[in-house]
Parts: structure tokens; C-alpha cells; sequence
């Protein structure tokens, strides 16, 4: 059974810091991998999508990476500023040749990035 | 271009009664479905459609039902509100059930129940 985990929950870092979120799944057979921004209040944002195939993509300061030989993606936000201060969720969607339809999700990290 | 469509955003009431969650979408995608999220739970999957007339349930359907009877619509009704389905709701959609394209979220309904 595929499981997500995203470690630590909440991060604290300054503004300007590079820093790397981190999620984990236990299980490699995957069709993508979706990183979500989430504010206070408001629904879930699209950031990155990773496809089983790729193993980085990139948007701006955004760069997320697949490694799915050890079950991990990270996402790693350059020059960090307050505006990045959300919750970063990632979701692994099942390979199509299974009874599994649904994205398995982890439970997110808080980020605070303090002027 | 609107997305995600949800209404209303906020809403109270009163164990037993009913009510429906309208969800839009105008990109013409396939796929829809319903989420709740709560804390330390993360989202979970109630409902969700891959296209008109086809529904099928999630992980936690007690107590909701859904149709779709058109491709822009997938409401959510509480058949008869209970306090443990306090929650906030999200409605999603992609083009596919399938795809790398990514999926697209709501702003969400805050549902109390008293």
C-alpha cells in the first residue's frame, strides 16, 4: 500500500534561505508526482509535476526532483521570501495498471519564511 | 477563464438537515472529484467522476452522494448533516483521471455542523 511522507511538518527558515522540502513513498511504481502550494483558507495551487519518467522539473525558483529507486522527491525553493509562506503538500498518483485510482497524499509542511 | 468553481464558501448547519455543494469547472475536464480536509488527516477522497453519468466512491462516501449529470457540474449533497462531517471541502478537477496535466483545485466550502 503506497504511503506519503512529508517530514518535518513545519519548517521555519529566514528570508533568503535556500531550503528543501522533502517527500517520501514507499511505493516506486508511480505515474507522476504533484507538488501543491496551499495559503491559509484557500484551496491547493499546482506547482510542479513530475512524470514517472522525468527526474527534475522547473518553474522559476522552483525546482523538484524524482528519485524513485529510493522513494523520494524534494522540492527546492531558492532565495526563500515571506510570500513563500504556505503549506507544501505532494501527492503521488498510482501507476494506470492498477485497482488504485485516487492520488495518495501527504499530510504537508507548514513553511514560515520570516522577514 | 474561471477554474474551480465552489459554493458557497462558508456555511453552517444543523444536524439532520441537507444540503448541496455546488462545484463548476470551464475547461472542459473529465475528471472531477470531492475532498475533505481536516487537520492531521490530510485530504481525503469522497466522490469522484472520470465524465458525465459515471461516479464512483472514494475512500470516506458515507453520507454524501454526488451526480454529474453534465461535464462543467459535480455537486456534493449531505443527505443528513452530522456533526463529524464538520470539514472544509474541496472540489478538484483534471482533464483526465489520467494524465500529467495538473489537477485543479477550489477555494473550498467551511461546512459546521451544530
Amino acid at each position: 500500500k503506497q504511503e506519503v511522507t512529508q517530514i518535518p511538518a513545519a519548517l521555519s527558515v529566514p528570508e533568503g534561505e535556500n531550503l528543501v522540502l522533502n517527500c517520501s513513498f514507499t511505493d516506486s511504481a508511480i505515474y507522476n508526482l504533484q507538488w501543491f502550494r496551499q495559503d491559509p483558507g484557500k484551496g491547493l495551487t499546482s506547482l510542479l509535476l513530475i512524470q514517472s519518467s522525468q527526474r527534475e522539473q522547473t518553474s522559476g525558483r522552483l525546482n523538484a526532483s524524482l528519485d524513485k529507486s529510493s522513494g523520494r522527491s524534494t522540492l527546492y525553493i531558492a532565495a526563500s521570501q515571506p510570500g513563500d509562506s504556505a503549506t507544501y503538500l505532494c501527492a503521488v498518483a498510482p501507476p494506470t495498471d492498477g485497482n488504485n485510482r485516487k492520488l495518495i497524499w501527504g499530510l504537508g509542511t507548514s513553511l514560515a519564511v520570516n522577514p | 477563464n474561471a477554474g474551480v468553481t465552489q459554493t458557497p464558501k462558508f456555511q453552517v448547519l444543523k444536524t439532520g438537515q441537507s444540503m448541496t455543494l455546488q462545484c463548476a469547472q470551464d475547461m472542459n475536464h473529465e475528471y472531477m472529484s470531492w475532498y475533505r480536509q481536516d487537520p492531521g488527516m490530510g485530504l481525503r477522497l469522497i466522490h469522484y467522476s472520470v465524465g458525465a453519468g459515471i461516479t464512483d466512491q472514494g475512500e470516506v462516501p458515507n453520507g454524501y452522494n454526488v451526480s454529474r449529470s453534465t461535464t462543467e457540474d459535480f455537486p456534493l449533497r449531505l443527505l443528513s448533516a452530522a456533526p463529524s462531517q464538520t470539514s472544509v471541502y474541496f472540489c478538484a478537477s483534471r482533464i483526465r483521471i489520467y494524465s500529467n496535466q495538473p489537477q485543479h483545485f477550489g477555494d473550498g466550502t467551511r461546512l459546521s455542523i451544530l
